[in-house]
């Protein structure tokens, strides 16, 4: 089974708006990271967060980080029609070297 | 730099056929791993390598297996193909130090279809 769950599964927003996607998970982790896809193309890292840090930014990405409730958040602010994509949270067990992603939530941004 | 590239792009098969592709990841990276994407079942993790050794693997039957050459490049092999196993296949490569996470990049994919 996969380790990380996300919610909502689809997401649509107009352009400026913020958008916000949740994943949980279920074992101890090293960290968790969030890729984006587009069309069924290769993913692209967008951001990393460890399990001892509980708060990250990037540009337009914030990404939250609460290992005791086993969950993640993603914000995206100011969306833009080119953020829309599939978002999907990744984490590296403790064991390590492999790497489990969610279902992934799919956005849309509409100009 | 040269990013991860996957061949063939493309590839139809049919029922019981077995089936090879290639990844050759970033120059220095020394760690490749395989995902396969369906609709059904999303991303799942295959296997990982880190010089030529299998570090990781995930809950694939033996038909799904892989190596990796000295020069990092990896192939994976699929044999006995079911209709189940249509997907997109995934390769990224890493420097995945030990104890330390490195970005993964991921190659444009191998859509494979089982007639």
């Amino acid at each position: 089974s996969q380790q990380g769950e996300e919610d909502p599964q689809a997401l649509s927003i107009q352009e400026g708006e913020n958008a916000t996607m949740n994943c949980s998970y279920k074992t101890s982790i090293n960290n968790l990271q969030w890729y984006r896809q587009n069309s069924g193309r290769g993913l692209v890292h967008l951001i990393l967060i460890r399990s001892n840090e509980r708060e990250k930014h990037s540009g337009r990405l914030r990404v939250t980080l609460d290992t005791s409730k086993k969950s993640s958040s993603l914000l995206i602010t100011a969306s833009r029609a080119a953020d829309t994509a599939s978002y999907f949270c990744a984490t590296e067990s403790t064991g390590g070297f492999k790497t489990i992603f969610g279902a992934g939530t799919r956005l849309f941004v509409k100009a | 730099k040269a990013g991860v590239t996957q061949t063939p792009r493309y590839l139809i098969k049919t029922r019981g056929q077995q089936v090879t592709l290639s990844c050759s990841p970033i120059s220095g990276h020394r760690s490749v791993s395989w995902y396969q994407q369906t609709p059904g079942q999303g991303l799942q993790f295959l296997f990982e390598y880190f010089s030529e050794t299998q570090r990781n693997k995930g809950n694939f039957p033996g038909r799904f297996s892989g190596r990796q050459f000295s020069n990092s490049r990896s192939e994976m092999n699929v044999s006995t193909l079911e209709l189940g196993d249509s997907a997109l296949y995934l390769c990224a490569s890493s420097l995945r130090i030990i104890n330390s996470y490195n970005e993964q990049f991921f190659g444009p994919g191998t859509r494979l279809t089982v007639l």
